[in-house]
């Protein structure tokens, strides 16, 4: 079945270090594919998505590229920050009717001042 | 995630007892969608309901978990005769319609929190 695979966590960095969060996908057709972060504590909020291969999200710095010969689509930010620390999720959708999220199972990062 | 409400935030139950909790999704939304986070997990589907009528079960346990969502009044998720391996983050996820592939269009709310003692 369908089903997304991130890299393990936690991630630790110090404050403007360079990230990237590796995820890769498995799916039938062409899904679209997305970042949700949450923080502590907090529900899931939408960070970025790309819809189409290509396709290259950002957001807050945070960005991504729809990789469809290596059915990837790594999160990368050029130099984070404390305010970053959260658990971050790679998900995709199928493009049909009547689906729903298929989530990883999420990255923890952590960055020190 | 402004707009999708859950209730309770926190809720302790022992075990044997049973859970219910609650999402109104966002107004307009007719699509409720229910996970499951597990300590040190990531998020599981359970289930996926149109207002009175549920679209995909796949994800469900299937004793003692059941959903609805009647044509008035929010989401139910209800666990029956709760062990402690149900103590977890349940989040409620609307969409306004079928087939959505833009995620600016799934909203989250906050979880509500389950601890079996």
């Amino acid at each position: 079945g369908d089903s997304v695979t991130q890299m393990e966590g936690p991630v630790t960095l110090s404050e403007e270090a360079f990230l990237t969060i590796n995820c890769t996908y498995t799916a039938t057709g062409y899904p679209s594919l997305f970042w949700y972060v949450q923080y502590p504590g907090e529900g899931l909020q939408l960070l970025l998505k790309a819809t189409k291969a290509d396709d290259k999200g950002s957001n807050k710095g945070f960005e991504a590229t729809y990789r469809k010969e290596t059915t990837s689509f790594h999160l990368e930010k050029g130099s984070v920050q404390v305010s970053d620390s959260a658990v971050y999720f790679c998900a995709l959708i199928k493009n049909q009717a009547g689906t729903a999220l298929i989530f990883g199972k999420g990255t923890t990062l952590s960055v020190s001042s | 995630n402004a707009g999708v409400m859950q209730n309770p935030r926190h809720l302790v139950r022992r075990r044997g007892q049973e859970a219910r909790l609650r999402c109104s999704p966002m107004k307009g939304h007719s699509h409720v969608y229910w996970y499951r986070q597990l300590p040190e997990e990531g998020l599981k589907f359970m289930v996926y309901l149109q207002k009175e009528n549920i679209i995909d079960e796949s994800g469900m346990p299937k004793e003692r978990f059941s959903a609805e969502f009647p044509k008035e009044g929010p989401s139910i998720l209800r666990i029956q005769q709760v062990v402690r391996g149900d103590s977890a983050a349940y989040f409620c996820a609307s969409s306004p319609r079928a087939g959505e592939i833009s995620g600016n269009t799934i909203y989250f709310g906050e979880g509500s929190w389950l601890t079996v003692v």
